[in-house]
């Protein structure tokens, strides 16, 4: 089945800093998706992408749809104490049949110091 | 905004009990779906439902059944609770099923003793 790798695991960076997080997949993805969980909360849509190449942003956030279309890459900049949480890519192969499942990658953990 | 609503964010329930988890979405969607999510596993579909009365598995349907009377509200049946369903318990929602991103609930954090 299809696998996502989203690095790195987990990041501990100083308030105002710029991070950095990707996922790199088997196969290729129609859709690419950026999720945040906070504690004890349900994951939270960032940011959608749809189209390779793509670079969308939402605030501080922004997200690209890599062009092989097998990766997706995730900034954040002048962190906050806020953004603490884990943030997830998922993709999707939209090519109908079993395809609408979701593949989610295993999170990235971030905690930022004050 | 999208609205979905998981009727707990916590329960306790004993083995061999009977455990409907139930979820509500506000926004007209097609689609509902449950997940489970488990440290180091990340988040696995259990059921998922693309209309009413309409259900198709997910990837670990064992132990759940689902029930769908209506478009707005998703329930998950833990039919015979055990010891390794203590999870965290996540609904979503969509509007198509391709193309379109899936809406989470807050989540249900289930523990079964």
């Amino acid at each position: 089945g299809q696998q996502l790798n989203q690095s790195p695991q987990s990041m501990f960076i100083q308030e105002g800093e710029d991070v950095s997080m990707n996922c790199t997949s088997s196969s290729i993805f129609n859709t690419w998706l950026w999720y945040k969980q906070d504690p004890g909360e349900g994951p939270v849509l960032l940011i959608a992408l749809y189209k390779a190449g793509e670079l969308t942003s939402n605030g501080r956030l922004t997200a690209q749809f890599g062009i092989t279309r097998k990766d997706s890459f995730l900034n954040i900049s002048a962190s906050i104490p806020s953004d603490v949480g884990i943030y997830f890519c998922a993709g999707q192969l939209s090519s109908g049949g079993s395809n609408y499942k979701l593949t989610f990658g295993k999170g990235t953990l971030l905690t930022v110091n004050p | 905004d999208v609205k979905v609503t998981q009727s707990s964010r916590y329960l306790v329930k004993r083995t061999g009990e009977k455990v409907f988890l139930e979820c509500v979405q506000d926004m007209d969607h097609e689609n509902m779906f449950w997940y489970r999510q488990d440290p180091g596993l990340g988040l696995r579909l259990i059921y998922f439902s693309y209309d009413v009365k309409m259900k198709e598995k997910g990837d670990i349907p064992e132990g759940y059944s689902v029930s769908r009377e209506k478009k707005e509200r998703f329930s998950l049946i833990l039919e015979s609770a055990s010891t390794n369903q203590t999870s965290m318990y996540l609904c979503a929602s969509s509007r198509g099923l391709f193309g379109q991103p899936q809406h989470f609930g807050d989540g249900t954090r289930l523990s079964i003793l």
